[in-house]
C-alpha cells in the first residue's frame, strides 16, 4: 500500500525567511506532484516530477524529486504572505492501479 | 473552456437520503476520478474511471456508487447517506500526466 507522508504539517514563518517542505513515499512511482489549496478552494496544480532528478522552478517556490530516496521536497525562498496555503504533495499510485495518493498537508502561515 | 465542473456546489442531507453528486469535464480527457477530503486527511481516493464504460474502487469506496455515463460525466451517488460521509468531494479527470480538478462539493449529513 503506497503511503505519502508530509512534513511538517504545520508551519508558521516569517516573511523573507527559507524553509523546505518534505514528501517521503513508501513504493516506487515515475510522477509526483505538487498542488497548493487556499482555503475553500479546489487544487492549483504547482509542479508535476517526472524523473529522478528532476528540478523545477516557479517564482519562489522550487521542487525536486529524488526517486532513490523516495523523497520529493518543496523549497520557499523569501517567502510573502501570499504564498500562506496549504501545501499537498501526491504521488501516483501505479502497479496496475490509477489515481493519486495524497499527503495529509502542510499548513503554512507566513507572517508579515 | 470550463474544465471540470462540479453540481451541486453546496448540500445538506439527512440521514438515509440519497443523492448523486455530478461530474462532467469538457477537455475530452479519458479518465476521471472522485476523492474525498477530510480535515487534516488530504484527499482519498474513492472511485476512478480509466476509460468510458470502466470504473473501479479507490481508497475508501464503501457507501458509494459510480457511473460513468459517457466520456464527459462521471457521477457518484450516496444511497443512504451516513454522517461520516459529510465531506468535501473533489471531481478530477486526466489525460497524460496532467489532473484538472473541479471546484468541489461541499456535503453534510445531519
Amino acid at each position: 500500500e503506497l503511503k505519502v507522508e508530509q512534513n511538517p504539517l504545520f508551519l508558521s514563518m516569517q516573511e523573507g525567511k527559507n524553509y523546505t517542505i518534505y514528501c517521503n513515499y513508501s513504493t516506487t512511482s515515475d510522477r509526483l506532484y505538487w498542488y497548493r489549496q487556499d482555503p475553500g478552494k479546489s487544487l492549483e496544480s504547482l509542479f508535476v516530477l517526472l524523473s529522478n532528478g528532476a528540478v523545477k522552478q516557479e517564482g519562489r517556490l522550487m521542487a525536486s524529486l529524488d526517486t532513490k530516496a523516495r523523497l520529493s521536497t518543496l523549497h520557499i525562498t523569501a517567502a510573502v504572505h501570499d504564498l500562506s496555503a496549504t501545501y499537498f504533495c501526491a504521488v501516483n499510485a501505479g502497479g496496475g492501479a490509477d489515481g493519486l495518493t495524497f499527503g495529509k498537508g502542510t499548513h503554512l502561515i507566513i507572517q508579515p | 473552456n470550463a474544465g471540470v465542473t462540479q453540481t451541486p456546489k453546496f448540500q445538506v442531507l439527512k440521514t438515509g437520503q440519497s443523492m448523486t453528486l455530478q461530474c462532467a469535464q469538457d477537455m475530452n480527457h479519458n479518465s476521471m476520478y472522485w476523492y474525498r477530503q477530510d480535515p487534516g486527511m488530504g484527499l482519498r481516493l474513492i472511485y476512478y474511471s480509466a476509460s468510458e464504460g470502466t470504473t473501479d474502487k479507490g481508497e475508501v469506496p464503501n457507501g458509494y456508487n459510480v457511473s460513468r455515463l459517457n466520456k464527459r460525466e462521471f457521477s457518484l451517488r450516496l444511497e443512504s447517506a451516513a454522517p461520516s460521509q459529510t465531506s468535501v468531494y473533489f471531481c478530477a479527470s486526466r489525460q497524460g500526466a496532467g489532473y484538472t480538478f473541479g471546484s468541489g462539493t461541499r456535503l453534510t449529513v445531519v
